[in-house]
């Protein structure tokens, strides 16, 4: 299994500001993802981020608005660059066992951006 | 990728058997099914996956049709605690790199 922690747990933000979400892993793994959960909606993949090679990002979401770090085997961050309110959502961090593909998540960040 | 369809919401009484159904009609050979239960405020929890025929945990079954067009979920005897929406995911489960994308999921309310 895995544990995840994210920070902040949830946050009020100004429009036009950016805010950047941790992820840390308690084991080492290759692949991280990262998801929005608009509320009252299913999860949507934003990008996958593997340790030392750029983040492959879902249709629909750009780097330049969620420019992605994994700096190493256990930790990833993701921020939400100049914000407004339809950026706000839960963004969670997940990690997969590559044995058998299980997801763990994090707790979720909950973002509100007024 | 193989879409997913499930009901939107379900409704069951305290200690009933539910039977969530998912459809997936382009499931491809090597994809595997998978089953997340999400509470609100919590990230989604993985509950049980499987290929073909049943797979039984100590939480729920999975019924797997040898079409495998379809698969069930079934949870036994369910509890208030049991609220919650269950999502069915198909992809390449074993190697962990296409079984990411989620569905509509179903909102089942346990009802006292």
């Amino acid at each position: 299994s895995a544990v995840i922690s994210q920070k902040p747990s949830r946050d009020i933000c100004q429009r036009g500001t950016s805010l950047t979400i941790q992820c840390q892993v308690d084991s080492q793994v290759t692949m991280m993802f990262w998801y929005r959960q608009q509320p009252g909606q299913s999860l949507t993949l934003i990008a996958t981020a593997n340790q030392g090679s750029e983040a492959t990002y879902e249709s629909g979401f750009v780097i330049d608005k969620f420019p992605i770090s994994r700096p190493n085997l256990t930790f990833s961050t993701l921020t939400v660059s100049n914000m407004s309110p339809e950026d706000s959502s839960i963004y969670l961090c997940s990690v997969a066992l590559t044995n058998t593909g299980e997801l763990f998540f994090g707790e979720g960040s909950r973002l509100t951006v007024l | 990728l193989a879409k997913t369809t499930q009901p939107i919401s379900m409704d069951s009484y305290e200690g009933q058997e539910v039977n969530i159904t998912c459809s997936h009609n382009n499931i491809a050979t090597n994809d595997y099914i998978t089953w997340y239960q999400q509470f609100p405020s919590q990230g989604p929890r993985f509950i049980i996956q499987g290929y073909k025929t049943k797979v039984t945990n100590e939480v729920a079954s999975l019924f797997i049709p040898a079409d495998r067009k379809s698969s069930t979920l079934s949870l036994p005897r369910v509890s208030l605690s049991d609220t919650a929406v269950y999502y069915c995911l198909v992809g390449a489960g074993q190697t962990g790199a296409n079984n990411l994308f989620f569905g509509t999921g179903t909102r089942l309310t346990v009802i006292p």
